[in-house]
Order: C-alpha cells, then structure tokens, then sequence
C-alpha cells in the first residue's frame, strides 16, 4: 500500500494569514498522463469530507481560490492564502494512484 | 439535486449481518465509481474498496476483502456496504462518495452511516 505522511498534525493560524499543508507519498503518485493522484479532502465538524483539490492541483468547483494545491511526484502541498473562520476543520490528503487509495492521517486546523 | 443519501444508524449485536445503503440522484449513476470509506477516531479515514455500478466490477482494500460485501443495483441507483458477521470493531462511520469514472473527480459524499456494535 501506498503511505501517506502528513504535516504537520495541527495547525493553528490566525485569520487573514496564509497556511501550508505538506502531504508526502513513499511512492510517486505521477501517472504516465502526467496528472498526480492526489486529493485534498476538509472534514467540518460534524460533516462529510468535502474535497478541495484533485488531480494534484485542480481546485474543486465552488471552492474558494484561496486554495491551491501544488505539488509533484511524493511532495505535495495545500495552501491557503488567507485563512478565514471558517476553514477550521481536519484537512486529509488522499492518494487515488493504486487501490487501495490511501488517506495521510489529517491536519487539524483550528483559531487561534 | 445531486445527493448521495445513505441510510440510517445502526446499532448491532456482535455477529449479526447489517446492510447499508447509498441511493444516487440528480446523476447518471453508471457513470462513477462508488467508494465506501471507513472513519473512526483510531484509524482515521480508511478506503474500502469500490464499485463501477455499470457492471458491478469490484475493488476491495485487502483489509477488508472477505469481510465486507460491496454490491450495487443500477435499476435503482443504489450502492451497498454489507456484513455477515459484524464485530465491535467494525463501529464506525461508514461514508459512500462519488468519483467520475472518466474525469477522476472526486466531488461528492454521502452523509455517513453510523454503524454501532456492542453486546
């Protein structure tokens, strides 16, 4: 199975200010169509997952362009550029290469 | 309306069967991948396996392969997750999500099943 590494576990950030999570791979999630198998998925309190970004980099339809993810082969990130209120939740990254798809363990990001 | 609905809480005796389900509207069904995704605090979020409900094709994760049943109905847009023998530890939240079978997008989730085994 593929294993995913996030980072880091939790986050806290201030509003307005930007945030980075990092998303590692132990085996290159690059396709030979040149997309990379990887989602972004936030959990809400008391909420379904809803993803963010897929294939990578491509940002979900409705989903705010204060989010991008960016990324390559094992190395991913998610960033925000500014963090609004309510962004707080727990962030999974996701590999969708091979099955069994394989989620990292979460980035909670809460308030200071 | 596009929605993944999925059936109601369960609470269950250690070795009882249970079927879930995950209805489809508002979508051509036929034309995703039905995932089933396991949440529990411990664990986290755990990948199942899937279902292409245009043939039933199956993928299964091998932590769960023999365990559970992943089945689904076309002719009425439905997907299941089912246990013939449930343990305590299968208590957890079930989820059903979409993804395109061409594009690879992944945009909807069911609201989850919580499934509760306790003697």
């Amino acid at each position: 199975d593929i294993v995913m590494t996030q980072s880091p576990l939790s986050l806290p950030v201030t509003p307005g200010e930007p945030a980075s999570i990092s998303c590692r791979s132990n085996q290159s999630l690059l396709y030979t169509n040149g997309y990379n198998y990887l989602d972004w998925y936030l959990q809400k309190p008391g909420q379904s997952p809803q993803v963010l970004v897929y294939l990578g980099s491509n940002r979900a339809y409705g989903v705010p362009d204060r989010f991008s993810g960016s990324g390559s082969g094992t190395d991913f990130t998610l960033k925000i550029s500014r963090v609004e209120a309510e962004d707080v939740g727990v962030y999974y990254c996701m590999q969708a290469l091979q099955t069994p798809f394989t989620f990292g363990g979460g980035t909670k990001v809460e308030i200071k | 309306e596009v929605q993944l609905v999925q059936s109601g809480a369960e609470v269950k005796k250690p070795g009882e069967s249970l079927r879930i389900s995950c209805k489809g509207s508002g979508f051509s069904f036929i034309s995703y991948w039905i995932n089933w995704v396991r949440q529990t605090p411990e664990k986290g979020l755990e990948w199942m396996g899937r279902i292409d409900p245009r043939d039933s094709y199956t993928n299964y994760s091998p932590s769960f392969h023999g365990h559970v049943t992943i089945s689904a109905d076309k002719s009425i847009t439905t997907a299941y997750l089912q246990w013939s023998s449930l343990k305590a530890s299968d208590s957890a939240i079930y989820y059903c999500a979409r993804r395109d079978t061409l594009t690879n997008y992944p945009d909807l989730w069911g609201q989850g099943t919580l499934v509760t085994v306790s003697s």
